[in-house]
């Protein structure tokens, strides 16, 4: 079954505003992770938050992690139109496999 | 770039035609997969190699062929494809099998005619 699921679907901001983006998954999990995809490439990893973390930094990039609401938010400070691109959370389950929920895309505008 | 590369980046092929994708990773990692993308959809899981070794085929059809001749290249054969197969194919590995972090290639953008 899928794990995480992203929302927005679609979001769409102003250059120097914050985007946040939310993940919720349904079973135990080890660890979850956030990518980010430009149009028509790979996925490229941002950050990867373990079950017995609750928050964790990375520059611009802030995550969450809510073990008991099984959810997690994604926040980008301060972003750029170089921002634009669509962001994808991952669960890393009780089968060890990572499931990439539909993603957001994210859209910032100069 | 993540060390990853993916060959063709663009593909056009009729139904009846054999191609292979080919993917081959320069970070000593020890386990590969390919995962296939469609518009809409969450990426798929499709095969899973683990020390050379096919751990997972996770349901795909076998005009899907994977081969792993060694745990730094990683192929994808194609044959008698249908139009629903067109999506972006993404190669992917991780130091070991299991929930780490995954390093992807650019992907392979796939149409079938």
């Amino acid at each position: 079954s899928q794990q995480g699921e992203e929302d927005p679907q679609a979001l769409s901001i102003q250059e120097g505003e914050n985007a946040t983006m939310n993940c919720s998954y349904k079973t135990s999990i080890n660890n979850l992770q956030w990518y980010r995809q430009n149009s028509g490439r790979g996925l490229v990893h941002l950050i990867l938050i373990r079950s017995n973390e609750r928050e964790k930094h990375s520059g611009r990039l802030r995550v969450t992690l809510d073990t008991s609401k099984k959810s997690s938010s994604l926040l980008i400070t301060a972003s750029r139109a170089a921002d634009t691109a669509s962001y994808f959370c991952a669960t890393d389950g009780v089968d060890s496999r990572l499931t990439f929920g539909e993603g957001t895309q994210l859209t910032v505008n100069p | 770039e993540t060390g990853v590369t993916q060959t063709p980046r663009h593909l056009v092929m009729g139904m009846t035609n054999k191609k292979s994708l080919k993917c081959e990773q320069h970070l000593g990692h020890n386990a590969m997969y390919w995962y296939k993308q469609s518009a809409k959809k969450p990426l798929e899981l499709m095969f899973v190699y683990n020390f050379k070794e096919q751990t997972e085929n996770n349901s795909v059809p076998s005009r899907f062929s994977p081969e792993c001749p060694n745990s730094s290249h990683l192929f994808l054969h194609l044959h008698t494809l249908q139009p629903e197969d067109s999506a972006l194919y993404l190669c992917a590995s991780s130091q070991d099998i299991g929930g780490e972090t995954q390093y992807f290639g650019p992907g392979t953008r796939l149409l079938v005619l």
